[in-house]
């Protein structure tokens, strides 16, 4: 079983829609979990940021931690174009490898007009 | 403030050939990275730095030699290339361990 599971997609949504995007992990002792985004032929970018279990909203964009069943999700609401990326869940843990991250294999989603 | 930059955007090699990629940051972070990306992979940490002179291997290092003389330079060098290292490379720093990781453009390499 990989250290994180995150499905590829691709994932298409009419422009306004919801979209869930997770991921799950199997160490229990990852702490900070980050969702970043990626744009085609683009460097990734740091979307959110969380470190607790519970909600973190930022915008149109909530990241949800549920540490006990060890799955994150990140929500966008009223999507739009612009949205259209690979999302990329990360996540680490304090005192591990100086500080490295364990990506997902990213998500693509694309927001239809 | 540019940020994580990486020279060069793209190189094509032949078998055997060697190259060195090079990554600056002028947000004097302390760490830096060097990731590969490849489909249905995700990204794969190759080797990093905790600091001017450091470096240590990441999950897939083979193939791969880095330095890092200077605190805002980081270069990852290919010494005989293999089509196995096509590949997009993504520099990244960071402050300190645990912090937000900002990447840079990243290097489409190809070997022929």
């Amino acid at each position: 079983q990989k250290e994180v599971e995150q499905d590829p997609g691709p994932l298409s949504v009419p422009e306004g829609a919801i979209v869930s995007l997770n991921c799950t992990y199997s160490n229990s002792a990852f702490q900070y979990f980050m969702w970043y985004r990626q744009y085609s032929r683009k460097g990734p970018e740091l979307l959110m940021y969380t470190y607790s279990s519970g909600n973190k909203e930022d915008g149109r964009f909530t990241a949800q931690v549920d540490k006990s069943s060890k799955y994150i999700s990140l929500f966008i609401r009223d999507s739009q174009p612009s949205d259209s990326a690979t999302y990329l869940c990360a996540m680490g843990h304090y005192g591990g490898s100086q500080g490295n991250l364990i990506f997902g294999k990213g998500t693509k989603l694309s927001v239809k007009p | 403030n540019a940020g994580v930059t990486q020279t060069p955007k793209f190189r094509v090699l032949k078998t055997g050939q060697s190259m060195t990629l090079l990554c600056a940051q002028d947000m004097n972070h302390e760490y830096m990275y060097w990731y590969r990306q490849d489909p249905g992979m995700g990204l794969r940490l190759i080797h990093y730095s905790v600091g001017e002179g450091t470096t240590a291997k990441g999950e897939v290092p083979d193939g791969y030699n880095v330095s890092r003389l200077k605190k805002q330079n980081f270069l990852l060098g290919l010494e005989s290339a293999a089509p196995s290292q096509t590949s997009v490379y993504f520099c990244a720093s960071s402050y300190e361990a645990a912090d937000t990781q900002y990447f840079g453009p990243g290097t489409r390499l190809t070997v022929l």
